[in-house]
């Protein structure tokens, strides 16, 4: 099976500039996911998918963010305009639809640097 | 509103030692899920463990084991006979059951093992 897929793995960009990333879920998983991590904490949810969906977003996804899943498959995360406290790491992790099976998988995560 | 407390920031055992991860969780569902997960200094998160609130049965995974009670609100786990591939941040997680499934996870603030040789 191949597992979540993020990219890029590392992202270092100047504070002001905008920044996409992309995530690949395990195939037939219809449930998308979006979390940041800073250090010393762990993930945060920022929002959710169910197929093409976004059915939540956190209030931690400032209007500067913007995430999408057109089709359903594969998703990307926006940040505009950059600062320094957008530093962290985005981690994304999927689902399967079957109930009993419902854990989430992350992926490797993309390592933000805001200079 | 549901948190997760992990109070061991850190935690350094000898190898071959014992060594339990305490979590705490606070909800108001009857339905939730708990969780384990590992994370590795290469940074990605691995699932470890999922439980239902009806489940109190313990489990005992190879050198892993984790005992879920409900009347404290606990789900600590137990690694026996520490190994130094061991050494990791774990994170224990709930989440509500929305649709017959999870939902978003809250997550604790992790707990780091250090296993030293």
């Amino acid at each position: 099976d191949t597992g979540v897929s993020q990219d890029p793995r590392h992202k270092i960009t100047k504070r002001g500039q905008n920044v996409t990333f992309r995530c690949d879920p395990i195939s037939e998983h219809n449930r998308l996911y979006w979390y940041r991590q800073t250090l010393g904490q762990g993930p945060e949810f920022l929002t959710y998918f169910q197929n093409e969906a976004q059915l939540e977003k956190s209030r931690l996804l400032s209007d500067r963010f913007s995430a999408e899943r057109p089709k359903g498959s594969f998703s990307t995360l926006e940040i505009q305009r950059t600062e320094q406290g957008d530093s962290a790491m985005y981690l994304c992790a999927s689902s399967p639809p079957e109930m009993e099976k419902e854990t989430q998988y992350f992926g490797p995560g993309t390592r933000l640097l805001v200079l | 509103a549901q948190k997760v407390t992990q109070a061991q920031t850190e935690i350094s055992v000898v190898e071959k030692e014992d060594v339990t991860l305490d979590c705490v969780y606070e909800t108001r569902d009857t339905t939730y899920y708990l969780f384990w997960y590992k994370q590795p200094p290469s940074g990605e998160l691995v699932f470890l463990i999922r439980r239902n609130s009806f489940d109190e049965q313990n489990e005992i995974s190879g050198r892993y084991s984790w005992n879920f009670q409900k009347s404290t609100s606990s789900f600590n786990f137990t690694i026996t006979a520490s190994q130094v591939v061991d050494s990791a941040v774990y994170f224990c997680a709930l989440s509500e059951a929305r649709g017959g499934g999870t939902y978003k996870y809250i997550f604790g603030t992790g707990t780091r093992l250090k296993v030293l040789a």
